[in-house]
């Protein structure tokens, strides 16, 4: 069974610049999360998405936007990059993301790692 | 605000030593608490997880946390570490109410070195 699959694995941008990342779930997975882990802050959450639609965003600006396909997989945009954007961006997929079973429990891909210079 | 604390930055043991890494959470209602592990250079694992029943839980590679609700804690605990135990180890929780539950909140991580 494969695992979420994050694309590129590393990248280097400069100020001003925007990036997207994708991210494809494991199969039958719905619910894809992003997060932003950094050393100084740790792990962020900025959004979540199930079916098509934005269900729960962190506190990141508005340059920071998602969105994800009809087979589930996803994409994440920053634009007007900053030197602080510099991070690890992790998805992570769950069947659901609700409830008290195994359909709540997210399992993590490898990552991109940007860096903004 | 919901928020989680890891009391230890970085913890230092001898192979073979007992393990208890600490973690305090803040959050209004019922909640799903989880334990994620991350090896060098490897993405973070669920090591194990507590949604309700026995407050005692077991994960992998004989890692167990208890969750005691009345102290808001969810530690993590292993009788004896091994040098491959060496990783980052973070606590997460999520409510259980109504809407999205897929925002883990993360403690900021515990290093764990194991000497040989």
């Amino acid at each position: 069974k494969a695992g979420v699959t994050q694309t590129p694995r590393y990248l280097i941008k400069t100020r001003g610049q925007q990036v997207t990342l994708s991210c494809s779930p494991i199969s039958g997975h719905r619910s894809v999360s992003w997060y932003q882990q950094t050393p100084g802050q740790g792990l962020q959450f900025l959004f979540e998405y199930f079916s098509e639609t934005q269900r729960n965003k962190g506190n990141f600006p508005g340059r920071f936007s998602g969105r994800q396909f009809s087979n589930s997989r996803s994409e994440m945009n920053v634009s007007t990059l900053e030197l602080g954007d510099s991070a690890l961006y992790l998805c992570a997929s769950s069947k659901t993301g609700t409830g008290i079973s195994g359909a709540n429990v997210l399992t993590f891909g490898a990552g991109s790692r940007l860096t903004v210079l | 605000a919901q928020s989680v604390s890891q009391h230890n930055h970085h913890v230092i043991l001898s192979e073979a030593a007992s393990l208890e890494l600490g973690c305090n959470y803040s959050y209004g209602g019922t909640v799903n608490l989880f334990w994620y592990v991350q090896y060098p250079g490897q993405h973070l694992q669920l090591l194990l997880k507590y949604f309700s029943g026995d407050p005692l839980v077991k994960g992998i590679k004989g890692f167990e946390a208890e969750f005691i609700k009345s102290k808001f804690s969810f530690n993590l605990r292993k009788p004896s570490v091994q040098w491959s135990d060496t990783a980052e180890y973070f606590c997460a929780v999520n409510g259980r109410g109504g809407g999205s539950q897929g925002n883990l909140i993360f403690g900021k991580g515990t290093k764990l070195s194991v000497k040989p």
